[in-house]
Formats: structure tokens, sequence, C-alpha cells
């Protein structure tokens, strides 16, 4: 069965340090990979997505993410949080051969501390 | 301004109900679909559409239905609603590319409560 994975429920950082967001995937043909950002009491925004092509992507407000094929992993990155990241960020999957379902993590809940 | 409208924002009713939720985007996409947020279950999908009079079940279709008479509409309506329907609920629209949602864009949700 298809899941995508996001192992930490909350992630606390301080302003101005890196952040890391993890995203796992079992999926059983080529993924294609989202990330969305949810802040309080809003609906969710694209921040980036991986169709093809080079693996490392970059969206808006600053985020990268690079595809690792050999390790099903769509880790999401910033080099310096600020403190209006803080927010929940959900990672999701989609393939043309499930049915065109679409599947997203349970999200990581993200803390920045001044 | 391209968007997503749902419509109510809220909306507390009472089990077995009757109730519909309406869902509108102004960008031409072809697919739509539904979402319900639980805490520490994240978006799980209700129903999907890829075009016109063309629906399908996502993950957790049971207790909902949905039509697709036209490209910009799409109502989720629930037909006897009952407490564990309590969730905020998400309508998106996207554009594809092979068939999968290239980009949802998302409404600002629809917070339902069944007593």
């Amino acid at each position: 069965a298809q899941s995508v994975t996001q192992p930490d429920i909350h992630i606390t950082v301080s302003e101005g340090a890196s952040l890391e967001l993890r995203c796992n995937y079992s999926y059983g043909a080529t993924p294609y990979l989202f990330w969305y950002v949810q802040s309080p009491g809003q609906g969710l925004q694209l921040l980036l997505k991986y169709f093809s092509g080079d693996t490392l992507v970059q969206g808006i407000k600053g985020f990268e993410a690079e595809f690792k094929r050999s390790q099903s992993s769509f880790n999401l990155r910033k080099p310096s949080v600020h403190w209006s990241d803080a927010a929940e960020y959900f990672c999701a999957v989609g393939a043309s051969t499930t049915g065109n379902q679409f599947y997203f993590g349970t999200g990581t809940s993200l803390t920045v501390i001044p | 301004e391209a968007q997503v409208t749902q419509n109510p924002r809220y909306l507390i009713t009472v089990t077995g109900k009757k109730l519909t939720v309406t869902c509108s985007q102004n960008m031409n996409h072809e697919y739509m679909s539904w979402y319900r947020q639980d805490p520490g279950l994240g978006l799980r999908q209700i129903y999907y559409s890829m075009n016109v009079e063309v629906t399908d079940k996502g993950d957790v279709p049971e207790g909902y239905k949905v039509s697709r008479k036209e490209k910009r509409n799409f109502p989720l309506i629930l037909e006897s609603p009952s407490p564990n329907q309590t969730s905020l609920y998400f309508c998106a629209s996207s554009s594809t590319w092979g068939r999968v949602p290239y980009g949802y864009t998302f409404g600002s949700g629809t917070r339902l409560t069944v007593v």
C-alpha cells in the first residue's frame, strides 16, 4: 500500500537556525512529491513540487527539497528560519498508477523560538 | 483572483439532517477533490473528480456523496451526518500532469460539527 511518513510530529527551532523536515514515502511507481504549508486557521499552500528532472527543487519562501530515490525520501530544508515560518507542514505524494489518488502525510508542526 | 470558495466556513448541525457544503473554483481546473482533516491523521481524501461527470472514491468516502455537473462546482453532500463526521473539510482544485494534481489550490475550509 502507498504511504507517506513524516516521522517528526513536532519540531522546535530557534529563529535563524537551519531546518530540515523529513518525509519518506512508500510507492510502487515513480512518485510525484509535494510539500504544503498550513498556517493556523488557513488552508494549505503549495511550497514546492517534484515531478521529474533535477532532484533538488526550489520553492517559495526560501524552501528547498531534495528527492532521494535510494532513500525514498523528500526532505524539506531551509537554511535560516524566520518566525513567520511557524506552521504545519505536510508532505504529499501522488502517482497516476494509484488510480489518481493523492496522499498526504500526517504533518509536522514547526515552532520557532525568538 | 484565482481561488477556491467554500461555504459555509462554520456549520453546526444535528445528527441525520442532510447538508451540503459548496465548493467553486474560478481557474478552469479539471481536477477537484474533497479532504477532511483530523488531528493526528493529516488530510484524508474523501472523493475526487477528474472532470465533469467523472468522480471517484478516495480513502474515506463512506457517508459522503459528491457531484460534478459543472466544471467549476464540486459540492460535498452528507445525506445523514453522524458525529464521527465532525471535522475540518477542505475543497481543492488543480490542473493535472499525467492525471496527477499538479499543485492544489485549497479553499479556506469548513469546520463542521455534528451533535
